[in-house]
């Protein structure tokens, strides 16, 4: 595609429910990475994809979140038994390769937890 | 530890103005990133460099390695150019560190 697209870009969910966040890179773009943006916080790393395979999850913050990524392309992002603290924006990005490289962000998912 | 800390956290200008952001960082890195976001937008990113000096349109990017410090300097500012900017680096790895940002506010 044109630019990396992300779905839904906004997501109210009860405290408890699982949420899914998908992001589609840019075509041929191997490297995908997930950040969060919270009030107040800033902008931090939740995982980074080469391919399909995940060399660097340290950024996630508890085993309630798990991403996945096939066929080289789309990724998820899921969020089990959300709590109010997992409401902020979550941002995808992609790169062409791995190693250091422009970073092309989507528009993000707002994810609110009430 | 592994920081990036930029500054001025707000600023506002008149229009036409010359900006300068400065960000400055901890440790070695592979690469630093000027990035923009507009009020309910997305993140675009600006500039990518690991030395000397880059230039695109009316901003400027400058990094000093020897000092681990950057600048984002804005010529002829617009109020356009409102938004919030975002100084990333690649701390010898893929992922970006980010600093918390400057919020520009140029005022027509």
């Amino acid at each position: 595609g044109a630019g990396v697209s992300q779905s839904p870009s906004n997501k109210v969910t009860e405290k408890g429910k699982d949420v899914e966040l998908r992001c589609d890179p840019i075509s041929g773009h191997t490297a995908l990475y997930w950040y969060r943006q919270s009030l107040g916080q800033g902008l931090e790393f939740l995982i980074y994809f080469q391919g399909n395979s995940a060399p660097d999850k340290s950024g996630l913050p508890s085993d309630r979140f798990s991403a996945e990524r096939t066929g080289g392309s789309v990724s998820t992002l899921t969020i089990q038994r959300t709590q109010q603290e997992d409401s902020a924006v979550y941002l995808c990005a992609s790169s062409k390769t791995g190693g250091v490289n422009e970073a092309f962000f989507g528009q993000g998912t707002r994810l609110t937890v009430v | 530890k592994n920081e990036v800390e930029q500054s001025p956290q707000n600023l506002t200008a008149q229009e036409g103005e010359f900006i300068t952001i400065n960000c400055s960082y901890s440790v070695g890195i592979s690469a630093l990133h000027w990035l923009q976001q507009h009020p309910g937008g997305g993140i675009v990113s600006l500039f990518m460099l690991s030395s000397g000096k880059k230039k695109h349109g009316r901003l400027i990017a400058t990094i000093n390695i020897q000092e681990k410090h950057s600048s984002l300097h804005i010529t002829a500012s617009h109020p356009r150019d409102s938004a919030v900017y975002i100084c990333a680096v690649n701390f010898g790895n893929e992922k970006l560190t980010f600093g918390t940002g400057t919020r520009l506010t140029i005022i027509p």
